[in-house]
């Protein structure tokens, strides 16, 4: 099945600054990479996904990056608020007809940005 | 944009009582919910796949007997936890899949802790 890794487990930064956050999966068949934000106490909410046939998407502040022939994704956050702090989870889709739209996730990262 | 909401957002029990949470698609039909478990600084573990009206599909390891789940209509799945012990005390968060695309969105929680 389908596994993620996900790096770093913590990220630190200043207000205004730039976070980067990175995931590797393994299936190659994999073709849809959501991206979930998670507040203490909240569930996750999904701030951006892409899909395998596109490389880069950006909305606003965030942007997701592909490399399917590396098998890894990236979200990039820019002039980091300290509203950003949260975990943050990637997460892959299978392209299998057994995988029934189920996502696997990375173990996330806690982003805490410090003003 | 796409609301899911859960019914209760947190509950305690006594042990040996059952427990029903609702997961909720407020305005899209759901072709797909999924329920998922939380535990402190954890990433999200899937317990199963529920589609309209039919049997849900449930993980290697967990307990269809003691997680009923019940997928009645397109906006509305239930999860029953069945004799309800401490250890079942946790996190549950479920999502809903738009029809027709890879999407997901997630219910704010449930907290369940057993006595």
């Amino acid at each position: 099945g389908e596994n993620v890794e996900q790096h770093p487990s913590t990220l630190s930064v200043q207000e205004g600054d730039s976070a980067v956050i990175k995931c590797t999966y393994s299936d190659s068949a994999s073709n849809y990479f959501p991206w979930y934000k998670q507040e203490l106490g909240k569930g996750p909410q999904l701030i951006i996904d892409i899909r395998s046939n596109v490389g880069e998407k950006k909305d606003q502040r965030i942007a997701v990056t592909l490399n399917k022939t590396a098998k890894h994704f990236s979200l990039h956050i820019t002039e980091t608020q300290p509203e950003d702090s949260a975990v943050y989870f990637c997460a892959a889709k299978g392209s299998s007809g057994g995988s029934n739209y189920k996502l696997t996730f990375g173990k996330g990262t806690l982003l805490t940005v410090n003003p | 944009g796409a609301v899911v909401s859960q019914h209760p957002s947190w509950v305690i029990c006594k042990s040996g009582t059952s427990v029903k949470i609702e997961c909720r698609s407020l305005d899209f039909q759901a072709t797909t919910m999924f329920w998922y478990r939380q535990f402190p600084k954890q990433s999200l573990m899937l317990m199963a796949t529920s589609n309209e009206g039919s049997k849900a599909t449930y993980e290697q390891g967990v307990e269809k007997d003691k997680f009923l789940i019940n997928h009645a209509s397109l906006t509305l799945s239930t999860l029953t936890v069945t004799s309800a012990h401490p250890e079942d005390s946790s996190f549950y968060i479920c999502s809903a899949r738009i029809g027709g695309t890879d999407t997901q969105y997630f219910g704010p929680g449930t907290r369940l802790t057993v006595l």
